[in-house]
């Protein structure tokens, strides 16, 4: 198993610019989240998705949108970044309201430097 | 909504000495204390947690305190060894199945051989 994968690992904008960020897990779990981490900041949670078909706003969700395409992938996109969304964006997944676990696994996160 | 603080920030210590982190956390409601682990580039992975109806648990060398009437959460690692040097993450969740995780802002421990 891959776990969770993310893609791509590095990348540069230039302000204004649009991409979008790539995570796909095969653990078959429910519930994906998306993550920024800034440096002595520690995570923030983004967006996330509990099951297949709905997805939430988290503690930073402006100037994000995702879309969970089915239960294996949830996107992250950045329609217009700004310097300010310069950061390490980690995915990660959990089985929540199955197996009884609350551990979320994460990806090994996409470098992102917007200039 | 919730808000996690964590002290120190960095911490060293003699290989062998133990090692103290501490949490707080604002909301009551809070149900669920995970522990992340983060080496240099890596991505950050689960090494304990405990839920509000538990006073301590225990994994080897790691273990983690809670008291929910103080709001604080601690981790303590025994008998440290380099490999601990990492940054940890402690969180807190309003949720039982951990959807909305708040993390502090994490904790450098170096562990001086």
């Amino acid at each position: 198993n891959a776990g969770v994968t993310q893609t791509p690992k590095f990348q540069v904008l230039k302000t204004g610019q649009s991409m979008t960020l790539q995570c796909a897990q095969d653990m078959n779990h429910n519930s994906m989240y998306w993550y920024r981490q800034d440096p002595g900041m520690g995570l923030r949670l983004i967006y996330y998705s509990a099951s297949e078909g709905t997805t939430d706003k988290g503690e930073v969700p402006n100037g994000y949108n995702v879309s969970r395409l089915n239960k294996r992938e949830f996107s992250l996109r950045l329609e217009s970044a700004a310097p300010s969304q310069t950061s390490v964006y980690f995915c990660a997944s959990s089985d929540w309201g199955t197996s009884g676990s609350h551990e979320q696994f994460f990806g090994p996160g996409t470098r992102l430097t917007v200039l | 909504g919730e808000n996690v603080e964590q002290h120190p920030s960095t911490l060293s210590v003699q290989e062998g000495d133990s090692a103290v982190i501490k949490c707080t956390y604002s909301d009551s409601a809070s149900n669920y204390f995970p522990w992340y682990k983060q080496e240099l580039g890596k991505r950050p992975q689960l090494i304990i947690d405990i839920r509000s109806n538990v006073g301590e648990k225990k994994d080897q060398r790691i273990a983690v305190t809670l008291n929910k009437t103080a709001k604080h959460f601690s981790l303590h690692i025994t008998e440290t060894q380099p490999e601990d040097s990492a940054v940890y993450f402690c969180a807190a969740s309003l949720n039982n199945a951990g959807n909305m995780l708040t993390f502090g802002g994490g904790t450098r421990l170096m562990v001086k051989p």
